[in-house]
């Protein structure tokens, strides 16, 4: 069973776009925390959101919680290929062992900017 | 300084074999886990240790053990290795309840 559901999978795009990458549930989470992982490397946390309808920016990126905290969304303005990567998404379910520091992780968007 | 270090980073072994990843943590964190990404980058989580205490154990085959000498070390060790355990071992840490959880840079396990 796939707790958290990434979309797109796959996205392909050109320097300059704008890009919004989508992790849904139907589990409130506790917590929501994106990571982004480079070829060769472990995933890298960006941001963790924690309240619900939470807006989080982090230079070009925007992360925003959703109301009921079942859902979360990371977009990119101006996309660069410095952004090129896999981006991950990772929730701490409420009452299923978060305080224990578990979390489930989304398929991952793959992100592709070409310059 | 690298905050969360494993060994080997890439391992190529024959089937049946016996091998053992490393994996230290600096950052005085109570937990660490092993995380399996297989190759469509899906990153699940096989064991989880805080203070040197299994507390999460996932469906993995007995195959795979894991060991914590102390909070600062988890080693996963894995017996008769077989193709499908071929993918990219993360041991991690973090420090509860903050769940910010910190990855090393994964061993890169081939089985042939």
């Amino acid at each position: 069973t796939q707790l958290l559901e990434q979309s797109p999978q796959f996205l392909s795009i050109q320097e300059g776009e704008n890009l919004t990458v989508y992790c849904n549930s139907s589990s409130v989470f506790s917590s929501l925390q994106w990571y982004r992982q480079e070829p060769g490397e472990g995933p890298v946390l960006l941001v963790t959101v924690v309240t619900g309808g939470e807006v989080k920016k982090l230079k070009r990126l925007t992360f925003q919680f959703g109301d009921a905290r079942k859902d979360s969304s990371l977009h990119i303005t101006a996309a660069q290929p410095g952004d090129t990567g896999l981006y991950l998404c990772a929730g701490a379910v409420v009452g299923r062992g978060s305080t224990l520091g578990r979390l489930y992780f989304g398929r991952g968007t793959q992100l592709t900017v070409w310059p | 300084d690298t905050a969360v270090s494993q060994t080997p980073k890439y391992l190529v072994t024959q089937m049946g074999n016996d091998k053992s990843i490393k994996c230290e943590q600096n950052l005085g964190h109570d937990t660490m886990y092993w995380y399996k990404q297989d190759s469509k980058k899906f990153l699940k989580i096989m064991f989880s240790y805080n203070n040197k205490e299994l507390i999460i154990n996932e469906t993995v085959p007995n195959r795979f053990s894991p060991k914590s000498p102390d909070k600062a070390h988890l080693n996963l060790h894995i017996n008769s290795l077989e193709l499908g355990d071929s993918a990219v071992y993360f041991c991690a840490s973090s420090q509860v309840p903050t769940n910010t959880i910190y990855f090393g840079e994964g061993s890169w396990l081939t089985v042939v």
